[in-house]
């Protein structure tokens, strides 16, 4: 059975400096999408990046990317620059496919990010 | 934008008592999930939906069942409410397709005394 695993359960950066947050997964899947949601305090769950297995450069959005090491089944999560608004928990994700062309998340146990001012 | 809405942000409820938990959403999505987030655990999946009157158990749906009457809405029942049970409940929406992400509601915050 896939699993996912995030051994960081808390981490803490300066503002503007570069954090990163690490997942692992176990799979016997070839292709498979692999997600990093942000939960912030008392606010809704919102997608951060997404990666698929099969594509070799790694996943960009802003000051946030990837670092996807197929072969060692490592998924981490780099933000640049970190902001305040950074501060949340950040849970990584792996598809499961299902029957019928459905899928369902794994999800790791998140890490919580605390900015530092 | 997508608006994913839950009925309620913090219930309290008693041992015994059925609680119902309700999500809707008005983007026409098809497929709607139940999850249960728990310190150290992540998000567990109870029940998924793909289409209306349908549903999937997931992962830990023992002590819960769900109703999917309209597309729209998906609710999530505990039929005789325990103290195990106290969690946060979100509840999740999505096109159909393998690379699509899921849009989540606010959730709500259950206490089971």
């Amino acid at each position: 059975a896939q699993t996912v695993t995030q051994s960081q359960p808390e981490m803490s950066v300066q503002e503007a400096e570069t954090v990163t947050l690490s997942c692992t997964y176990d799979t016997s899947e070839s292709d498979y999408y692999l997600f990093w949601y942000k939960q912030p305090p008392s606010r809704q769950m919102i997608l951060v990046i997404r990666q698929e297995a099969y594509k070799q450069q790694n996943a960009t959005e802003n000051r946030f990317s990837v670092n996807f090491q197929k072969a060692a089944k490592s998924f981490s999560l780099k933000i640049s620059d970190s902001q305040l608004g950074d501060a949340a928990m950040y849970f990584c994700a792996y598809r499961r496919l299902l029957m019928d062309s459905n899928y369902q998340l794994i999800w790791g146990a998140g890490t919580k990010l605390i900015i530092k001012p | 934008d997508v608006k994913v809405t839950q009925s309620s942000r913090y219930l309290v409820k008693r041992t015994g008592e059925k609680v119902f938990l309700e999500c809707v959403q008005d983007m026409d999505h098809e497929n709607m999930f139940w999850y249960r987030q728990d310190p150290g655990l992540g998000l567990r999946l109870i029940y998924f939906s793909y289409d209306v009157k349908m549903k999937e158990k997931g992962d830990i749906p023992e002590g819960y069942s769900v109703s999917r009457e309209k597309k729209e809405r998906f609710s999530l029942i505990l039929e005789s409410a325990s103290t195990n049970q106290t969690s946060m409940y979100l509840c999740a929406t999505s096109i159909r397709g393998l690379e699509v992400e899921q849009y989540f509601g606010p959730g709500t915050r259950l206490t089971v005394t």
